[in-house]
């Protein structure tokens, strides 16, 4: 059974530096067809798509954050990680880490994905 | 970005009702590329529907997906007390991934 669980700190102080690690058991971060995600959710909103690493290591995030995210994994911990800079008060809200799986469909030749692993979610606040 | 827009915002129903949930995205064909997710009070999404209209393993089948093009529906056969919550649609057919702004489903 795949697990993933969020760790770091839950307050940071504006212009500083927000960093989370998201524990895998289970499962090897390094292998199948997975892309390892972080999403967020400001309290009473939609949720955001933050970024992505493959099991081959490349990456990909959401230019809204205009730079300020990087996503890297340790493959002899299991972990993936965010670091998210120059924090300020829209960047409170509940970070999740979630692995988006990949279902080949012969027909189209394409694949359909899905979020379908989440871990519980951590709470960060950025405040002084 | 694609912006995905649902509706209802919200909706009150009662144990053993139909209820349709509708999404629409900004791109005129998102290929079947929607997923729907039901999110509880303090609680991570939960994956329902992937590809428009596959059920997730282990989502009970009174949930169902159609749709095409632009214009997709989330349908729930028979309300459990369990599916009060706040549903999600979301689009994987280009980065970044975008949600819709979420229906709060709500007892009547």
């Amino acid at each position: 059974q795949v697990q993933l669980q969020e760790s770091g700190p839950g307050l940071v102080k504006p212009s500083q530096t927000l960093s989370l690690t998201c524990t895998v058991s289970g499962a090897s971060i390094t292998s199948g067809n997975f892309f390892w995600t972080w999403i967020r959710q400001p309290a009473g909103k939609r949720p955001e798509w933050i970024g992505r690493i493959y099991t081959s290591g490349s990456t990909k995030y959401n230019p809204s954050l205009n730079g300020r995210v990087a996503i890297s994994a340790d493959s002899s911990m299991n972990q993936f990680s965010l670091t998210l800079t120059s924090v300020t008060a829209a960047d409170t809200a509940v970070y999740y880490c979630a692995r988006l799986d990949g279902h080949y469909d012969a027909l189209t030749g394409d694949y359909d994905y899905g979020f379908d692993i989440w871990g519980q979610g951590t709470m960060v606040t950025v405040s002084s | 970005d694609i912006q995905m827009t649902q509706s209802p915002s919200s909706l009150s129903a009662s144990v053993g009702d139909r209820v349709t949930v509708t999404c629409r995205a900004s791109e005129e064909d998102i290929r079947n590329s929607l997923t729907w997710y039901r999110q509880k009070p303090g609680k991570a999404p939960e994956l329902l529907i992937y590809g428009a209209f596959r059920l997730q393993s282990g989502v009970p089948s009174r949930f169902s997906g159609s749709g095409s093009g632009a214009d997709y529906t989330l349908t729930i056969s028979s309300l459990q007390p369990e599916d009060f919550a706040t549903y999600y649609c979301q689009q994987y057919y280009r980065t970044p991934y975008t949600f819709g702004q979420g229906t709060k489903l709500e007892i009547k």
